[in-house]
């Protein structure tokens, strides 16, 4: 596709529930990147990965949060567990080793916690 | 640890007028700054970077920056505002290594007005 493509636009689900979000970096782009926005704050890295491996992880906040990306392309971010503070506008973005450095973002996925 | 301040929650500006949206920085070695804008319900846009060369960059929308290692400082101004600038912008820092994992401020919300 021609930008960065984040399913579902929406997700709303309980407390204590399992949830995965999915992101679809540009085509060809090396590194994919998660990040968390809650409101009024701005983005908080989470994650990077270069290829199939998570190059750095320590943004996570804890072991309920895990993300992959089998075949270097779609990662899926996953959250056990689900507490109400988990709730926020979960980012991916993707770039490319020409691209000096610019991270192109998707729309996001709006995680509400009930 | 590298961070970004944006000092000012609000800038106000006439439409026509020149505007000043503040960034500071804090980072190990040399920086990559980055300016990004968003739209209420939308993606974070990519506005301008700087990586190296000349302190005054120019990006999207008639949109510049100033670098100033000195300051550590990389304002971001436009000569004439427009009403269609309203919106949420963002300063960005990495460090510039292999980790390109963006730290960012708060954001300012700039409203101009006619």
């Amino acid at each position: 596709g021609a930008g960065v493509s984040q399913t579902p636009s929406n997700k709303v689900t309980e407390k204590g529930k399992y949830v995965e979000l999915r992101c679809d970096p540009i085509s060809g782009h090396t590194a994919l990147y998660w990040y968390r926005q809650s409101l009024g704050q701005g983005p908080e890295f989470l994650i990077y990965f270069q290829g199939t491996g998570a190059a750095d992880d320590s943004g996570l906040p804890n072991d309920r949060f895990f993300a992959v990306r089998p075949e270097g392309s779609v990662s899926t971010l996953k959250i056990q567990r689900t507490e109400r503070g988990d709730s926020a506008v979960y980012l991916c973005a993707s770039s490319s080793i020409a691209g000096g450095g610019v991270q192109y973002f998707g729309a996001g996925t709006r995680l509400s916690v009930l | 640890a590298q961070s970004v301040a944006q000092p000012e929650d609000q800038v106000n500006v006439a439409e026509g007028n020149p505007l000043t949206v503040k960034c500071t920085y804090s980072v190990s070695g040399n920086p990559y700054l980055f300016w990004y804008v968003q739209y209420p319900n939308r993606g974070l846009q990519f506005l301008l970077k700087y990586i190296t060369g000349d302190n005054l960059v120019k990006g999207s929308y008639g949109f510049e920056a100033e670098f100033n290692k000195s300051q550590t400082s990389f304002h971001l101004k436009k000569p004439s505002a427009l009403v269609s600038d309203s919106a949420l912008y963002f300063c960005a820092v990495s460090n510039a290594g292999n980790n390109r994992k963006l730290i960012w401020g708060l954001g300012t919300s700039l409203a101009v007005n006619p």
